[in-house]
């Protein structure tokens, strides 16, 4: 089936610094991927939908500006959470669009700011 | 705005027993229905999903029942096992447009012995 494959699971970075989350598709292309962020003992939040070769698609109230999003290829997404703060800490998941309908998910990024 | 509803919130069942959760969705233009399971810092693994031409889709002892007209839709996990405890969420999308999910805000099943 399907998989994602998404890096780090999990980082600690100081606050200020940015950090880079990598999704990638490994045996299908990817036109659209979404990033998530899930806060503990909720549910998934969208953040922004990715289409390759064109911007993001940010959702409102989300920072395009903290929250870079590249789709530089059928089977990369990136985000970066740039100048970070204790309240970025999150748990950040992406998700991608097969050719089969579905979607699937990566393991997802814990990221804690210092 | 779109929205799911799921509920219970939290549920709690005897081994052996049968796990019901169920979702009431608004939007009319959803078709396609799927249910996840997360696992503690993991992410969401696509359980079982569903169209809204079929009232019923089974796979192993995770069945999804539709009900087109009431705009609702439920998971019946049978035989539940300790090992089917996580968080479930029902999610809806529509297939054409943006293809977001849009998720219910999910179901911490506990399995007890």
């Amino acid at each position: 089936g399907a998989v994602v494959s998404q890096h780090p699971s999990w980082v600690i970075c100081k606050s200020g610094t940015s950090v880079k989350i990598e999704c990638r598709s490994l045996d299908f292309q990817a036109t659209t991927m979404f990033w998530y962020r899930q806060f503990p003992k909720q549910s998934l939040m969208l953040m922004a939908t990715s289409n390759e070769g064109s911007k993001a698609t940010y959702e409102q109230g989300v920072e395009k500006d903290k929250f870079l999003i590249n789709h530089a290829s059928l089977t990369l997404s990136t985000l970066t959470v740039t100048s970070a703060h204790p309240e970025d800490s999150s748990f950040y998941i992406c998700s991608a669009r097969d050719s089969g309908y579905g979607y699937t998910f990566g393991s997802g990024t814990r990221l804690t700011v210092v | 705005q779109q929205q799911v509803k799921q509920s219970p919130q939290s549920l709690i069942v005897q081994k052996g027993g049968i796990s019901i959760i169920n979702c009431a969705y608004e939007n009319t233009a959803f078709d396609y229905f799927p249910w996840y399971q997360q696992f503690p810092g993991k992410g969401p693994a696509l359980l079982i999903a569903i169209r809204p031409d079929v009232s019923e889709k089974k796979e192993g002892r995770f069945t999804i029942s539709f009900n087109k007209s009431a705009k609702q839709f439920s998971l019946h996990i049978m035989d539940s096992q300790p090992g089917d405890s996580a968080t479930y969420f029902c999610a809806a999308s529509i297939g054409a447009g943006s293809y977001q999910l849009t998720f219910g805000k999910g179901t911490k099943l506990s399995v007890i012995p």
